[in-house]
């Protein structure tokens, strides 16, 4: 199975202020037809997860422009340009090109 | 919007079936996928199914005791879960595959095995 990894887990953040969440895979996640499917799902306290980037880079519908994510092979990046308030919970990043899915540890990202 | 239901409590060996009541959408255009979350832990990919039902994928964790379906003419998603263990304790949720898994999630339904 392809393990992904998350850093950090945890991640103070002051308001305000940038945050990035890294996601690595232990293999390439191209498939044949050149996309990568690695998405990004946040979790608040309480809620169901919620997805806000799929395939690498692209936000999903109503998901605020401070939230990006970057990357390619095995190397992935989720960034909030300005962290808010409404942003603290558990981000995940999942990887779909290989069955089984599977999902990073998550990162907990909290106000300082 | 996706709705689970069927969850509960259930000695270890026993089974249970999870629904998942789609709308606002047509259902059957969409595969969907399981996903479990154990007590303070993080989530875990369960199981797929295609649109048309034909195609199923499933964790190892879960391969053989688990069965996933669908019922498109009923916009239903099912998990028949069998052989059940203390580790399969989490709440399961629903979620619908647009260009990846999990544009859409329901509330969850919660399990827990034990005696």
């Amino acid at each position: 199975d392809v393990v992904m990894t998350q850093s950090p887990l945890s991640l103070p953040v002051t308001l305000g202020q940038p945050a990035s969440i890294s996601c690595r895979s232990s293999r390439s996640l191209v498939n044949s037809d050149g996309d990568s499917y690695l998405h990004w799902l946040q979790q608040r306290p309480g809620q169901s997860p919620r997805r806000l980037i799929y395939r690498v880079s692209n936000r999903d519908s109503g998901v605020p422009d401070r939230f990006s994510g970057s990357g390619s092979g095995t190397d992935f990046t989720l960034k909030i340009s300005r962290v808010e308030a409404e942003d603290v919970g558990v981000y995940y990043c999942i990887q779909g090109t290989y069955w089984p899915q599977t999902f990073g540890q998550g990162t907990k990202v909290e106000i300082k | 919007q996706l709705v689970e239901s069927g969850g509960g409590l259930v000695q270890p060996g026993g089974s249970l079936r999870l629904s998942c009541a789609a709308s606002g959408f047509t259902f059957s255009n969409y595969w969907m996928h399981w996903v479990r979350q154990p007590p303070g832990k993080g989530l875990v990919w369960v199981s797929l199914i295609s649109s048309d039902g034909t195609t199923t994928s499933y964790a190892d964790s879960v391969k053989g005791r688990f069965t996933i379906s669908r019922d498109n003419a009923k916009n239903t998603l099912y998990l028949q879960m069998n052989s059940l263990r203390a580790e399969d304790t989490a709440m399961y949720y629903c979620a619908r595959d647009l260009a990846g898994l999990g544009d859409v999630w329901g509330p969850g339904t919660t399990v827990i095995v034990s005696s």
